[in-house]
């Protein structure tokens, strides 16, 4: 069974530190791999993707990806409370969308 | 960015009625679409994934006689809880994925309370 790892939190950083996010998966055939965050009550959002392995950057927010050690993460610079959220690890094997449960950050102002 | 719309966002209703609820891909096509649904503090959860023409496939545990999915175009996909009961209350989200991409897009969700 394809699985997708995420401690659950509640991961507390203060406002201002990086927040690092972790995920492991059990596919070595995944291909894709997608962070969403999903603030309480509302739908996940798609924060980014990453297809290759290393790193990729987009403002604050960067993927790392490790297809050897079947590890993703995602780092937040500069943590805002208003990146308080769960955010939650997706991989794609060979055609589904699997989610981990997600984990939850606290930004503490 | 690819936007997703759901309706309606919220919908209260008797516990027998059936209740249906509309996803749309606004600027893409979506060959694709899936249907999640959410207890509050709980993971999502996929119900069901939709591709258009053809029979939705479902996980295992959801009835496919009491949720169902038409995915009637492209860019539209429905689904009806139909004979609804206090316990199917609950967070139904739609996502929907390109045509020639892996990239899933969620919709806002629709909150519904069976009374």
């Amino acid at each position: 069974q394809k699985e997708v790892e995420q401690n659950s939190g509640p991961l507390s950083v203060p406002e201002g530190a990086i927040a690092s996010l972790n995920c492991t998966y059990s596919d070595r055939g995944s291909q894709s791999f997608f962070w969403y965050r999903q603030y309480s009550g509302k739908s996940p959002e798609l924060i980014m993707f990453i297809y290759s392995n290393g790193d990729k950057e987009d403002g604050r927010f960067t993927a790392q990806l490790n297809k050897a050690s079947q590890y993703v993460s995602l780092l937040i610079r500069d943590s805002q409370p208003s990146d308080s959220a769960t955010y939650l690890c997706a991989v794609i094997g060979s055609y589904q969308l699997t989610f981990g449960k997600g984990t939850k950050l606290s930004v503490i102002p | 960015g690819a936007v997703v719309s759901q309706h309606p966002s919220r919908v209260i209703c008797k516990s027998g009625t059936s209740v249906k609820i509309e996803c749309r891909s606004l600027d893409f096509q979506a060959t694709t679409m899936f249907w999640y649904r959410q207890f509050p503090k709980k993971s999502l959860m996929l119900m069901a994934t939709s591709n258009e023409g053809s029979k939705a496939t479902y996980e295992q545990g959801v009835e496919k006689d009491k949720f169902l999915i038409n995915h009637a175009s492209l860019t539209l996909s429905t689904l009806t809880v139909t004979s609804a009961h206090p316990e199917d209350s609950s967070f139904y989200i739609c996502s929907a994925r390109e045509a020639r991409g892996q990239t899933q897009y969620f919709g806002p969700g629709t909150r519904l309370l069976v009374l």
